[in-house]
Order: C-alpha cells, then sequence, then structure tokens
C-alpha cells in the first residue's frame, strides 16, 4: 500500500544547531509532499511544500529537499531555536484530494 | 485573515451520549475535512466535503456522520458515543484552485468521553 513514514522517535537538540528530519514514502511517487508544524493541543500550520521536479525548497531557516531516488523527503530547521519545538508531520495529497500524514517527528530545542 | 473555526473547543460527554461539532471553513474554501487525532498520534482522516457534497470517506465509525450545508459550515455528528471517541477533531478547509494545495486546519475540538 501506499505510504508515507516518518521516524517516530523524538529529536532533542541542541539550540543553534540544525534539525533534519526525514520523510519516506514507498509504492508510489508523489507529486509532491508538504510539510506542517503542529504544537500541542494546536491544529497542525502549513510550513512548505516541494514538487517531485524540485530538489530544494527554502522559507527563512527552514528547507525542505526531495529526492527521488531515495524516495526521500529531508526537512532541515537550521540555527534552531526553543520557540521551533513542535511535532513536524510529512504529509501527502491522496485520491479524493484528502491529506494523509507521516506520523509526525517531535523536535525538542534546549536552550 | 480569517482562519477555519470549531465550536466548541471542549466538549465533555458521557458514554452512550450525543456530540455535534461544528465548523466553519474560510471564506471562498469549497473542502472541508474531518480529523480525528488520538494522543500521541497524527491526525486521521475522517471525511470530506467538496461543494457540499461528500467527497472521500476515511475510516470514520458508523456512528459518526457528517454534513456540509448550503453556507459551508460543516457539522460532524458523533452518537453512541465510547470512550475510545475521545480525541482531539480538527476541521480543515481548502480550495481547489490552480496551484492550490494546503490546507488550513482549526484549533480543534477535544472531546472528552467519560
Amino acid at each position: 500500500s501506499q505510504k508515507i513514514e516518518q521516524n517516530s522517535e523524538a529529536l532533542n537538540i541542541q539550540e543553534g544547531k540544525t534539525a533534519t528530519l526525514t520523510c519516506n514514502y514507498t509504492n508510489y511517487s508523489p507529486a509532491y509532499l508538504q510539510w506542517y508544524r503542529q504544537d500541542p493541543g494546536r491544529g497542525p500550520v502549513f510550513l512548505l511544500l516541494i514538487r517531485e521536479n524540485e530538489k530544494e525548497k527554502r522559507k527563512e531557516r527552514l528547507k525542505v529537499t526531495f529526492d527521488t531516488t531515495l524516495k526521500q523527503s529531508l526537512f532541515h530547521i537550521t540555527a534552531s531555536q526553543p520557540a521551533d519545538s513542535a511535532t513536524y508531520l510529512c504529509a501527502r495529497k491522496a485520491a479524493g484530494n484528502k491529506l494523509t500524514f507521516g506520523g509526525g517527528t517531535r523536535v525538542l530545542v534546549k536552550p | 485573515a480569517a482562519g477555519v473555526i470549531q465550536s466548541p473547543r471542549h466538549l465533555i460527554k458521557e458514554k452512550r451520549e450525543t456530540a455535534t461539532l461544528k465548523c466553519y471553513p474560510i471564506p471562498r474554501h469549497d473542502t472541508v475535512y474531518w480529523y480525528q487525532q488520538g494522543p500521541g498520534q497524527d491526525p486521521q482522516f475522517l471525511i470530506s466535503f467538496y461543494e457540499k457534497m461528500q467527497s472521500d470517506k476515511g475510516s470514520i465509525p458508523d456512528r459518526f456522520s457528517a454534513q456540509q450545508f448550503s453556507d459551508y459550515h460543516s457539522e460532524l455528528n458523533m452518537s453512541s458515543l465510547e470512550l475510545g471517541d475521545s480525541a482531539l477533531y480538527f476541521c480543515a478547509s481548502s480550495w481547489r484552485g490552480e496551484g492550490s494545495t494546503e490546507a488550513f486546519f482549526g484549533q480543534g475540538t477535544r472531546l472528552t468521553v467519560v
């Protein structure tokens, strides 16, 4: 079946370092992938979208890459700050236009 | 800018009761989605509507139903509530226009079944 998956282990990182999150997909080739941020008890917030023909996309301190050979998208938070602590969700649009999420990775940035 | 509005924010119900959750999408958005998120899980798709017609159905129990009204607001009706229905319920909206792909989520309704 078509799947996207993220590393379910929490990522603890020191302030100022770069956090790198992975989203892997299997059994299909997405036209694009989306990344969302979710804070506890709040709805996901859209961050970035990357299409299959784009190698890299940036938004302020965020960078997303798409490697169709590895079937993987990487999400980087550079110069991380404690305020970046949240769960980050990779998502794909499935049939019917619904979003399917990859499980999410919790990031904790320590001062 | 207007966001997706959900009500109520919190709801406590007893087992076997009925709950109704409301969602007001962003104006001019033509698609509404409902998601359920349990503790430590990512949001799971329940059901969606496009231009007031049901467009897709996910893992939604038969005890749940939803509809979208002429003013585009949507309601999720949940009957015979069970303890396992306790979760955060999110509504999201989007527009299917050219180049528009992201979904905008509401703040959610936290349902507690006791």
